[in-house]
């Protein structure tokens, strides 16, 4: 079965901090990766995406890295802000016989305090 | 662009009662999809529609049902509402489907706000 594990659960950091967040999974065949962050009330937005071949994305102080042969991903925030403060949900995409299967993570819930 | 809106955005039904989450995105997207998000578990999939007059089982499609025809807007039904229903709901909509050889960019999923539901 295709799951998607996030860690840490949750995380309080202050302000100007930096932090990792982590990805494993174990979604077969792999098409490609991305990290959503969903505020408070919101639909998720789409920060990064990587595909096999990628093992390294950057979007501002957002930097997402992939291990395919390890299955893990992680996402480093720089410089943390209190907008930063939201859900990061890391999501999987599987080939399936011509149709790519996307599987959700339940997120890192990341509070940035002054 | 407004990109993709849900109405309502707050609902409380009584067991039994029925309603329909209207979605809508004008950004011209073939894809639509209706997720349900609960405390502890990852987004999951209701229905998709992969265009106009399509529609598709997700993986918890039971107790709702949808329909798209028009191609900017997609409707999630609940017919007989129960507790279990009780979440927060996102529409979201994609240019492509993420199909075998397509690039990923068209793939991407815009979400809409969400409608939070309570079934009592």
């Amino acid at each position: 079965k295709n799951q998607v594990e996030q860690s840490p659960q949750s995380l309080i950091i202050l302000e100007g901090k930096n932090c990792t967040l982590q990805c494993n999974y174990t979604v077969s065949p792999f098409s490609n990766l991305r990290w959503y962050k969903q505020d408070t009330g919101r639909g998720p937005v789409s920060l990064t995406i990587m595909t096999f071949s990628e093992n390294t994305k950057s979007n501002g102080r957002y930097t997402a890295t992939l291990d395919a042969d390890t299955k893990q991903s992680s996402l480093h925030i720089t410089a943390s802000q209190l907008s930063d403060s939201a859900s990061y949900i890391c999501v999987v995409r599987a080939n399936s016989g011509g149709y790519q299967k996307v599987t959700f993570g339940i997120g890192t819930k990341l509070q940035v305090i002054p | 662009n407004a990109g993709v809106t849900q109405t309502p955005k707050f609902r409380v039904l009584k067991t039994g009662q029925s309603m329909t989450l209207l979605c809508a995105q004008d950004m011209n997207h073939e894809y639509m999809y209706w997720y349900r998000q609960d405390p502890g578990m990852g987004l999951r999939l209701i229905h998709y529609s992969v265009g106009e007059g399509t529609t598709a089982k997700g993986e918890v499609p039971d107790g709702y049902n949808v329909s798209r025809l028009k191609k900017q807007n997609f409707l999630l039904g609940l017919e007989s509402a129960a507790p279990s229903q009780t979440s927060v709901y996102f529409c979201a909509s994609s240019y492509g489907g993420g199909l075998a050889g397509e690039g990923v960019r068209r793939n991407e999923q815009f979400f809409g706000p969400g409608t939070r539901l309570t079934v009592l």
